[in-house]
């Protein structure tokens, strides 16, 4: 058991790029979770997939936004047209179904220039 | 958005001290817990506390659950330097397991 891993830890980027960031959870979670966090906030649910299913997108996931989960493994979170208000954590969590305990990684810590 | 708030946003003590969070949520909930995040990492699980608990320990930690305030606390005692961190709660929502909801966290800070 490794952990949930991220990748890259930080990115910069310029208004109006596009950026992609991975997640890989524990392997046997079933469960994938991204959440984006603030400077002084707590995280906030984005979007959630079961196996390869995107079950549920929060309204803060803004036509630019588009998350996969192509294989039931490794997910993509990819933003498009950046915008300053994009910088932020974005965190991955997984844990199986029915499961109660988040388990998160690192983050990947997003500026927009 | 959030289910709740914390309550201090900001806590200094002294080794040694304890320090007590308090966390308001506004929906009806199955469970809450409490996670742990050092500055630029991700959430680690400290403890979950049930819908029908009134209270929990952990080590050095205690978590109360008062579900006809939609309030809990988490008490650290004799509180370390390494104790340094944000505290969060989180819960679910009573129809809507799938996710859990934080709150705004309470950022402690415990000196030598």
């Amino acid at each position: 058991d490794t952990g949930v891993s991220q990748d890259p830890r930080h990115k910069i980027t310029k208004r109006g790029q596009n950026v992609t960031f991975r997640c890989d959870p524990i392997s046997e979670h079933n469960r994938l979770y991204w959440y984006r966090q603030t400077l002084g906030q707590g995280p906030e649910f984005l979007t959630y997939f079961q196996n390869e299913a995107q079950l549920e997108k929060s309204r803060l996931l803004s036509d630019r936004f588009s998350a996969e989960r192509p294989k039931g493994s490794f997910s993509t979170l990819e933003i498009q047209r950046t915008e300053q208000g994009d910088s932020a954590m974005y965190l991955c969590a997984s844990r199986n179904q029915g499961a109660e305990k988040l388990f998160f990684g690192s983050g990947t810590q997003l500026s927009v220039l | 958005s959030q289910q709740g708030e914390e309550d201090p946003q900001a806590l200094s003590i002294q080794e040694g001290e304890n320090a007590t969070m308090n966390c308001s949520y506004k929906t009806s909930i199955n469970n809450l817990q409490w996670y742990r995040q050092n500055s630029g990492r991700g959430l680690v699980h400290l403890i979950l506390i049930r819908s029908n608990e009134r209270e929990k320990h952990s080590g050095r930690l205690r978590v109360t659950l008062d579900t006809s305030k939609k309030s809990s606390s988490l008490l650290i005692t004799a509180s370390r330097a390494a104790d340094t961190a944000s505290y969060f709660c989180a819960t679910d929502a009573y129809r809507n397991t799938d996710k859990l909801i934080f709150g705004t966290g309470t950022r402690l800070q415990v000196f030598p």
